[in-house]
């Protein structure tokens, strides 16, 4: 399958632990996206990468969160102390940025995270 | 700030109807719509992309329609099957040259065999 791949599928945390998640987009392509989606809501943009920059953050994205996308392959995200309010669906998505605004997005299958 | 609404919340219907699903958002300026499919515990899915300068878009038995002055945008689904029972999600970017997405809560689609 060489689809958009996220890691762990599930995690469960205590409060105030730092989790980290990976996902890894399709292979050529340049643009990954992070959204986060609670029960019953539409997903909401926090951040994207260009190839290994990160062109903007959302204000949801707080400084306990972060974002990295080494060598423009694979990305992290980090939540540093996390709350209940962290709880949500991770997705990540990538794309070809050429051809904008035709532009595909191709989600994975998110990670869920619990924190109790 | 761009909000985007769906309605129904919620919609069941027997298999082999016709079916439209209504979203609008509040600023007419997007670059494009999108509808995307999600199954329970899944990611989303791309089903159609509509370009700001589009009308509309047609995939088999799916039609999404963008009335950007009016703000609203519909997807038409012919002859309902149980495999389309989903969530369906619509969204609109608001960013120039990138897929910054405004997502509706979604509408979710029951289609009874």
């Amino acid at each position: 399958d060489t689809g958009v791949s996220q890691d762990p599928r599930h995690k469960i945390t205590k409060r105030g632990q730092n989790v980290t998640f990976r996902c890894d987009p399709i292979s050529e392509h340049n643009r990954l996206y992070w959204y986060r989606q609670t029960l019953g809501q539409g997903p909401e943009f926090l951040t994207y990468f260009q190839n290994e920059a990160q062109l903007e953050k959302s204000r949801l994205l707080s400084d306990r969160f972060s974002a990295e996308r080494p060598k423009g392959s694979f990305s992290t995200l980090e939540i540093q102390r996390t709350e209940q309010g962290d709880s949500a669906m991770y997705l990540c998505a990538s794309s070809a940025a050429a051809g904008y605004p035709r532009e595909k997005l191709f989600f994975g299958s998110g990670t869920q995270l619990s924190v109790l | 700030k761009q909000e985007v609404t769906q309605i129904p919340a919620a919609l069941s219907v027997p298999e082999g109807e016709n079916l439209v699903l209504n979203c609008s958002f509040t600023d007419s300026a997007i670059y494009n719509l999108q509808w995307f499919r999600q199954d329970p515990g899944k990611g989303l899915t791309s089903l159609l992309l509509i370009q700001s300068s589009q009308r509309e878009q047609t995939s088999g038995r799916l039609n999404a329609s963008l009335d950007k002055s009016s703000g609203r945008s519909t997807l038409y689904i012919a002859a309902s099957q149980p495999g389309d029972s989903a969530t369906y999600l619509c969204a609109v970017s608001v960013v120039q040259g990138a897929q910054k997405l405004v997502f509706g809560q979604g509408t979710r689609l029951t289609i009874n065999p």
